[in-house]
């Protein structure tokens, strides 16, 4: 469960397994989405987008889900690997280039060798 | 792809100082933009730099305690001034082309 404060929620799963991430984003009007992994000491790295006009998109070993209705993203991960251990942020804005984006909370993945 | 060099990488300083963080991208670029990462949150936008105008800062932060330069469009620096150890995060740079690009990050700690 989501705990307050300084601790990111925590997703712990066995190596092989697949891996689901959740966000909740807030802004009606986004139309471009971003997951992003950030590993300790590292600046976020882009992992997979989507625009407001899919609902599903592939990546290797990764996709991403989107349901506007209830203004839900996910991330999947396929046979989850240790150096998929790491926290993961979803983002979002209005694509239309130079505009900033507003990041999620961060879940922090966690993979049991 | 954009290449983001950001200085330092980390620093411990004295509270009531100012730290300086340089942020060197191998493009020329519109806009960047300057993220803060408290200590296990996500990132907060702090402003966005346009060369040639002052920067635009978002809700909460100042450009006293923050102040930004942008003298060409590949280079930009933020200032953290005055600190304490609520200064205390990750402060990261970043650009848009096509995709958002980061820099590695300053981890920056305030005594």
């Amino acid at each position: 469960g989501e705990s307050v404060g300084l601790h990111l929620p925590t997703l712990s799963v066995q190596e092989g397994d697949n891996s689901i991430i959740n966000c909740a984003y807030s802004n009606s009007a986004s139309d471009y989405f971003i997951w992003y992994k950030q590993e300790s000491g590292k600046g976020p790295q882009f992992i997979i987008d989507i625009r407001s006009n899919m609902d599903k998109r592939q990546g290797q070993r990764v996709t991403v889900l989107l349901n506007k209705t209830v203004k839900h993203l996910s991330l999947q991960i396929a046979a989850t690997q240790p150096g998929d251990s790491a926290v993961y942020f979803c983002a979002e804005n209005k694509g239309s280039g130079n505009t900033p984006l507003v990041f999620g909370k961060g879940t922090r993945l966690s993979v049991i060798a | 792809s954009a290449v983001i060099s950001q200085k330092p990488s980390r620093d411990i300083c004295q509270r009531g100082t100012s730290l300086t963080i340089q942020c060197q991208v191998d493009s020329q670029v519109t806009m960047m933009f300057w993220y803060r990462q408290q200590p296990g949150q996500s990132l907060t936008l702090i402003a966005t730099a346009n060369q040639g105008s002052e920067a635009t800062y978002e809700s909460g932060f100042v450009i006293d305690k923050f102040p930004i330069s942008r003298p060409n469009l590949t280079f930009s620096t933020l200032t953290v001034s005055n600190m304490s150890p609520e200064d205390s995060s990750i402060y990261l740079c970043s650009v848009d082309q096509g995709e958002a690009f980061f820099g590695q990050g300053t981890r920056l700690t305030v005594v």
